[in-house]
């Protein structure tokens, strides 16, 4: 079976350029979460879909960070414009259900804001 | 609000010897506890987890946890460590977000270094 699938894996920009990164889940998963990874910190949840509907985003920062999984499978996570503190690793995972308990992490993209 | 703090930020440790990763929670409700392990340049992966039943709980690679709740904690233990047990490892505890939504709440976790 494969797993999370992501990319790019490094990203380097300057602050105030856009930038996005894609999420290909397992297969029939249908909870789909996006994570940001500060170095020092452990993970950070900035929002979680159900399906292609949104279950939580209260900690994404949506005047810069918007994020969409339109049919229901791959996402895209972008920021417009980027600062120097979102340099950080972003995760993708996925279950087949909010109530599992088991979330499956994808290796995640590394964000350079220079 | 469910908070999870992990005491130690770096363990270094001699292969063979045992180690304890500490994790303390916080909570008022039950919980659901988890260690992730991560490996360089990889994503996270679970180790294991306690759900309900028998405090202590193991990993297929030897890790065992004992989720203690009157000291709400949930320390990770290994009696004997191997080099390739090098990695970072995050304690984790599920908690109920904006709308119903299950959500884990991850500790800072704590860089193991196995030296031969």
């Amino acid at each position: 079976e494969a797993g999370v699938a992501q990319s790019p894996r490094y990203k380097i920009i300057e602050k105030r350029q856009s930038v996005a990164f894609w999420c290909n889940p397992i297969s029939g998963h249908a909870t789909l979460y996006w994570y940001q990874q500060i170095l020092g910190q452990g993970p950070k949840l900035l929002i979680q879909f159900q399906n292609n509907g949104v279950v939580d985003d209260s900690q994404l920062p949506k005047d810069r960070f918007s994020a969409e999984r339109l049919k229901g499978v791959d996402s895209t996570l972008k920021i417009q414009p980027a600062k120097l503190e979102d340099s950080a690793v972003y995760l993708c995972a996925s279950s087949p259900g909010q109530e599992y308990n088991e979330q499956f992490f994808g290796p995640g993209t590394r964000l350079t804001v220079l | 609000a469910q908070s999870v703090t992990q005491l130690d930020s770096q363990v270094p440790v001699f292969e063979e010897a045992p180690v304890e990763l500490r994790c303390n929670y916080s909570s008022s409700v039950s919980v659901y506890l988890f260690w992730y392990v991560q490996y360089p340049n990889q994503g996270l992966q679970l180790l294991l987890k306690y759900l309900s039943g028998s405090t202590l709980v193991e990993s297929i690679n030897g890790f065992e946890a004992e989720f203690n709740k009157s000291q709400t904690s949930f320390h990770l233990r290994k009696p004997s460590v191997h080099i390739s047990d090098t990695a970072e490892y995050f304690c984790a505890v599920k908690r109920r977000g904006r709308g119903g939504s299950e959500k884990l709440v991850f500790g800072k976790g704590t860089k193991l270094t196995v030296n031969p």
